[in-house]
């Protein structure tokens, strides 16, 4: 166990629909990032969240947004799926910026059907 | 722009070999962290090792190393005895000094026959 706990481990939905993905980071890290993991795009970055204020986006789409709570833990919201979405979404945490690394959760498979 | 490149997508071994997983870099930054992760079957990253742009001693943990070249802008991975629990995919990541943004290479794909 990573300390680094998402939530659903496995998601089927059909295109158009939204999902959310949950993420509590890893207890004492103010960071969490969002990656995206296809077969054909590799890991991606998406975005992350600095106690609680957006710090730095990557590939994110405008049908994608996310938010940290107070509490620290975030969600990514999916919206308008396509089938080209379907893959494995990462949540990370880390201490500060992510210069002593990071910690990953075990991820969600999103299958959109 | 930041790139980390790992050239082998797949490298197939045989137990108690030894194996090479290479990682090279292209940053202008001259404070910069790297980085290991491993990604077994189950799907989880985990983290194996950081090194900062300071610090070219290379490391041993066990039966992995890391040598680091500044020279020649790479940070490769060696398995020494591999076994077939190493069998998992492989990624190199750089991190900018001052930069949110981390840049992971495509990752390698080790595969550990017995």
């Amino acid at each position: 166990d990573s300390g680094v706990t998402q939530t659903p481990k496995h998601l089927i939905t059909a295109t158009g629909q939204r999902v959310t993905l949950r993420c509590s980071p890893r207890s004492g890290d103010l960071s969490v990032y969002w990656y995206q993991q296809s077969l054909d795009q590799g890991l991606q970055f998406l975005i992350q969240y600095y106690n609680g204020e957006e710090r730095a986006k990557g590939n994110i789409l405008e049908r994608f947004s996310a938010q940290q709570f107070p509490d620290l833990h975030s969600e990514l919201n999916l919206s308008s799926l396509e089938l080209g979405d379907s893959a494995l979404y990462f949540c990370a945490s880390s201490v500060g910026q992510g210069e002593y690394g990071y910690t990953f959760g075990s991820g969600t498979r999103l299958t959109v059907v | 722009a930041q790139k980390v490149t790992q050239a082998q997508t797949e490298i197939s071994v045989v137990e108690k070999e030894d194996v090479t997983l290479d990682c090279v870099y292209e940053t202008r930054d001259t404070t910069y962290y790297l980085f290991w992760y491993k990604q077994p079957p189950s799907g989880e990253l985990v983290f194996l090792i950081r090194r900062n742009s300071f610090d070219e001693q290379n490391e041993i943990s066990g039966r992995y190393s890391w040598n680091f070249q500044k020279s020649t802008s790479s940070f490769n991975f060696t398995i020494t005895a591999s076994q077939v629990v190493d069998s998992a995919v492989y990624f190199c990541a750089l991190l900018p000094g001052g930069s949110y943004i981390p840049t992971f290479g495509r990752g390698t794909s080790l595969i550990v026959h017995p």
